[in-house]
């Protein structure tokens, strides 16, 4: 039983195309983040969110927009897609801000 | 200066080592600490949380020193399977920050 779960696990599309990523968590947390690890494997905060509510954005661009539908779920809507863009998308939850999160599978998502 | 500072390796060692990694931070105000590990093409995976106390976690113990701004994983008995990169992460409240991770290779 997938704890974190994120669709597609890949997504390989051209530059200037808008496309989104999903998040579902049954782990009844409160919190759910995505984080872009990039091909250096530097993995960086992008948003934050605590019951649908978004608590951190780390100055993302906002061609990138998440949406919280509800506390499960933590959608990530990218626009107008640039080369820089090519990463690995990983989602986590955890049940507050402070304890230990538990990943998706990440989503490779490649820009041509 | 970057948060939180690993030595990137790789840590080459024979089956049976012990290795130690080691990470500083540099916000005091930090809350929590975590030491994940990420297999290639995989998500991170929590393999601790890190107290004040040290704990300890069959052949895994690790260490905080917070008047240092310091964490220590050591790994007793190396495994095959202990390959992987170690990261490091500290918890800012809502906001998590990785190390760049360590690289370990254990070698038969």
């Amino acid at each position: 039983d997938t704890a974190v779960s994120q669709t597609p696990k890949y997504l390989v599309t051209q530059m200037g195309n808008d496309k989104s990523i999903k998040c579902e968590q049954n782990l009844g947390h409160d919190t759910m983040y995505w984080y872009k690890q990039d091909s250096k494997k530097f993995l960086k905060i992008m948003f934050s969110y605590n019951n649908k509510e978004l608590i951190i954005n780390e100055t993302v661009p906002n061609r990138f927009s998440p949406k919280s539908p509800d506390k499960a779920h933590l959608n990530l809507h990218i626009n107008s897609l640039e080369l820089g863009d090519s990463a690995v998308y990983f989602c986590a939850s955890s049940q507050t801000g402070a304890d230990e999160q538990f990943f998706g599978p990440g989503t490779r998502l490649t820009v041509l | 200066r970057k948060e939180v500072e690993q030595d990137p390796g790789p840590f080459n060692v024979p089956e049976g080592a012990t290795v130690a990694f080691n990470c500083t931070y540099s916000n005091s105000a930090s809350q929590s600490f975590f030491w994940y590990r990420q297999d290639c093409r995989k998500e991170p995976k929590l393999l601790m949380s890190v107290y004040s106390s040290g704990n300890e976690d069959g052949r895994f113990t690790a260490q905080l020193n917070r008047a240092s701004q310091y964490i220590s994983l050591l790994i007793r008995d190396s495994k095959l399977s202990d390959s992987a990169t170690y990261l490091c992460v500290v918890n800012q409240y809502y906001k998590y920050i990785f190390g760049t991770g360590t690289r370990l290779k254990v070698l038969a």
